[in-house]
């Protein structure tokens, strides 16, 4: 149990062009969910945390209009990599959490972003 | 601020036994957790500590001290397959959010 998924894995774009990020808990509802970005062996940085039908909360220089989070059900959660550019190729990560079960986040596969 | 502090890579043969240590200073805490991470991988949930002491489940074991803001994870019986990252992550703020460590890469050879 406690499968998140996320699609696209791999998503290759051109600079200026908008991506979208699904992230779907498959077989639970998810009170919470978060948005993390990873860059080659580096740590997970925090994004922002969603909940359902409320706005997101983005961490401290994170650009909430550049990176739109939208959470439209208990189940699934979209980023939106707007007007991207090079330095936003990365590795962005969701993870989910349960009512029951704050304490342990549930990670996605992750999506590799490249910008060319 | 706030950071984690753990050892950027540990190196151990089969069989062995691993420490990984980890001080933290956050602004808010709710526990501490450990994830491992292959490479490529997703994070995946190892243990969680809220309270002062040593939590095992099978080879890993996980401390905490809240008074001296630090934990570990203990690994024994080290297989090959036990070679990954390992993250340290405070929960802390709304939501109990997670705020990871560096992470630590461990080696294990035969």
């Amino acid at each position: 149990g406690a499968v998140v998924s996320q699609h696209p894995s791999r998503v290759i774009c051109k600079s200026g062009t908008s991506v979208k990020i699904e992230c779907r808990s498959l077989d639970f509802q998810a009170t919470t969910m978060f948005w993390y970005r990873q860059f080659p062996k580096q740590s997970l940085m925090l994004m922002a945390t969603s909940n359902e039908g409320s706005k997101a909360t983005y961490e401290q220089g994170v650009e909430k209009d550049k990176f739109l989070i939208n959470h439209a059900s208990l189940t699934l959660s979209t980023l939106t990599v707007t007007s991207a550019h090079p330095e936003d190729s990365s590795f962005y990560i969701c993870s989910a959490t349960t009512e029951s079960t704050s304490y342990e986040q549930y990670f996605g596969p992750g999506t590799r972003l490249t910008v060319t | 601020g706030q950071s984690l502090e753990q050892p950027s890579e540990v190196t151990a043969v089969e069989g062995a036994i691993v420490q990984i240590n980890c001080t933290y200073q956050t602004s808010g805490f709710y526990g501490l957790s450990w994830y491992q991470q292959h490479d490529g991988g997703a994070p995946t949930f190892l243990s969680y500590n809220a309270l002062d002491g040593l939590e095992e489940t099978g080879r890993f074991s996980s401390f905490l001290s809240r008074s001296d803001s630090y934990g570990y994870l203990l690994l024994q019986e080290l297989q090959m397959k036990d070679s990954a990252s390992y993250f340290c992550a405070v929960g802390t703020g709304g939501y109990n959010k997670l705020i990871f460590g560096a992470g630590t890469r461990l080696a294990v050879h035969p």
